[in-house]
């Protein structure tokens, strides 16, 4: 079974506006860790946010925040006022504390932001 | 501003040769992974270390992949031999592993990948 799963390939957004980036996930574990990174066309991998299981706050960093549900095991990204510079493709990832230090990723969505 | 880095960014080599990939870890990380991204598979996770020591190399060929780290500022992958099939682009990461069983901090940040064709 897929433990990341992003169900949107792709996403066309206009700019300014705000946008969503779908990602649930699934573990048995109590204690894990979810990340979002961007992968813009020059290949970097940046990482971007990052939430525990146990943090009961939503992490925000920037115009980046994670909305964490974490009965619904979803951990979706939203970026406000998206920017040209925004297009790019987006991983969520995923820590499991019984996996050590090991992350998975999902297949990515791959956001467009049109002018 | 501390950074990851690898070497070659990239290489082209025909089948057959063996090929060394080198990352240098950001300075104070302890913990460091070898991933291959292609199309097909997306972010496969090859090996990684902490404090050196191989923790995980599940996802490596084991006939013709290696991973080492000769010291701690030092990360290699070695695919001997090169085959067509190992074309893709190899990133290395480190992290800051700290504390034990909680899922926080460590964090993984990328290197620029080396990207490798096999003829």
């Amino acid at each position: 079974a897929q433990k990341i799963t992003q169900t949107q390939p792709g996403m066309f957004v206009q700019e300014k506006e705000a946008v969503t980036l779908d990602c649930t996930y699934d573990t048995s574990d109590q204690s894990y860790g979810l990340f979002w990174y961007k992968q813009p066309s020059s290949g970097e991998m940046i990482f971007l946010i990052y939430q525990g299981s146990y943090d009961e706050q939503n992490a925000t960093e920037g115009r980046y925040s994670l909305n964490f549900q974490k009965a619904r095991k979803s951990a979706n990204l939203v970026i406000s006022a998206s920017q040209l510079g925004d297009s790019a493709m987006y991983f969520c990832a995923m820590r499991e504390v019984s996996s050590a230090s090991k992350i998975i990723f999902g297949s990515g969505t791959r956001l467009s932001i049109r002018p | 501003d501390a950074r990851v880095t690898q070497t070659p960014r990239h290489k082209v080599t025909e089948m057959g040769q063996e090929v060394t990939m080198r990352c240098q870890p950001i300075l104070g990380h302890n913990t460091v992974f070898w991933y291959r991204q292609t199309m097909m598979q997306g972010l496969e996770l090859l090996a990684y270390f902490r404090n050196r020591a191989p923790l995980d190399d599940s996802g490596m060929p084991k006939d013709r992949f290696s991973a080492e780290m000769p010291d701690a500022t030092l990360a290699t992958l070695k695919i001997q031999p090169s085959e067509p099939r190992d074309s893709a682009v190899y990133f290395c990461a480190s992290g800051l592993r700290v504390g034990i069983g909680l899922a926080g901090t460590d964090t993984q940040y990328f290197g620029p990948g080396t990207r490798l064709t096999v003829l």
